[in-house]
C-alpha cells in the first residue's frame, strides 16, 4: 500500500465553485507538506507549503493539515478555467533527507466555463 | 528566465540503447532530484544529489545512473533502455535544506523506449 494516497479524478467543477482536494496518508511521522500544480505536459510547480498542522491560505487558495486524521485538504475558492490541471500533494518526515518527499498520484481537475 | 532546462523534450529510444537525458539548472541549487511520472505511479524519485559530487539512490534506482560533476548539471543515463522505461522523466532542484521553496521542476522529457 503506497504512504500517500489521492483520488485520480478527474473533478470537474463550474467556473466560480469551490474545488476541494485531499490526500490521506499512513506515516504519522510525516511534517512537511506541500500542493503542486501541474499543467497538461508541463512540470509539477509549488503551490503551497505547510509544516506541520493548521491552515494556510495564500489568495483563492486554502492548504489544511489534520494529522490526527492523517488527512490534508486544499481548497480553491472562485474556480477558473485557467485552475484546470492535475494536483499533486507531496509529504515527508522531518528525519527523511530533502529529497524523499512522497508524492500523490495526482487529482485531475477541470473548471469548466 | 532562471529555472531547470531538460533535454530532448521527447525521444523515442530502441531497447538496448544507451541514452542520457541532460538537466542543467542556473538558480544555484544545492540539491537535485530525477523523478519519473507514471500514469497512477505519481512521481516517484529515481535518484538525488544533494551537492555537487554526492549522489544517492532513491525509490526506482535500478536501471539508471547519474553524476554530478558540478551545481549546475545533473544528466541521467540510461544504460541499456528497456520498454518499462517509458516514462515522463523530470528533473528538480531546491535549496536543500528550506523546504518552504519546494521544488523546481523542469518540463520533463518524454521517453519511449520500442
Amino acid at each position: 500500500q503506497k504512504e500517500v494516497e489521492q483520488d485520480p479524478g478527474p473533478l470537474s467543477v463550474p467556473e466560480g465553485a469551490i474545488v476541494s482536494l485531499n490526500c490521506t496518508y499512513s506515516n504519522s511521522a510525516f511534517q512537511y507538506f506541500m500542493w503542486y500544480r501541474q499543467y497538461s505536459r508541463k512540470g509539477p510547480e509549488l503551490l503551497m507549503y505547510t509544516y506541520s498542522s493548521g491552515n494556510k491560505e495564500d489568495g483563492r487558495f486554502t492548504a489544511q493539515v489534520d494529522k490526527s486524521s492523517k488527512y490534508i485538504s486544499l481548497f480553491i475558492r472562485d474556480s477558473q478555467p485557467s485552475d484546470s490541471a492535475t494536483y499533486l500533494c507531496a509529504m515527508k518526515s522531518w528525519t527523511d533527507s530533502w529529497g524523499k518527499f512522497q508524492f500523490g498520484a495526482g487529482t485531475q481537475v477541470v473548471v469548466t466555463p | 528566465i532562471a529555472g531547470i532546462t531538460q533535454a530532448p523534450t521527447s525521444q523515442i529510444l530502441a531497447a538496448g540503447r544507451r541514452m542520457t537525458l541532460r538537466c542543467t539548472q542556473d538558480m544555484r541549487h544545492n540539491a537535485m532530484y530525477w523523478y519519473r511520472q507514471d500514469l497512477g505511479l505519481g512521481l516517484r524519485l529515481i535518484h538525488y544529489s544533494n551537492t555537487a559530487g554526492t549522489t544517492g539512490k532513491g525509490e526506482v534506482p535500478d536501471g539508471y545512473s547519474v553524476s554530478r560533476a558540478n551545481t549546475d548539471d545533473f544528466p541521467l543515463t540510461l544504460a541499456s533502455a528497456v520498454p518499462s522505461q517509458t516514462s515522463v522523466y523530470f528533473c528538480a532542484s531546491s535549496r536543500g535544506g528550506e523546504a518552504s521553496y519546494g521544488y523546481t521542476f523542469g518540463s520533463g522529457t518524454r521517453l519511449t523506449v520500442v
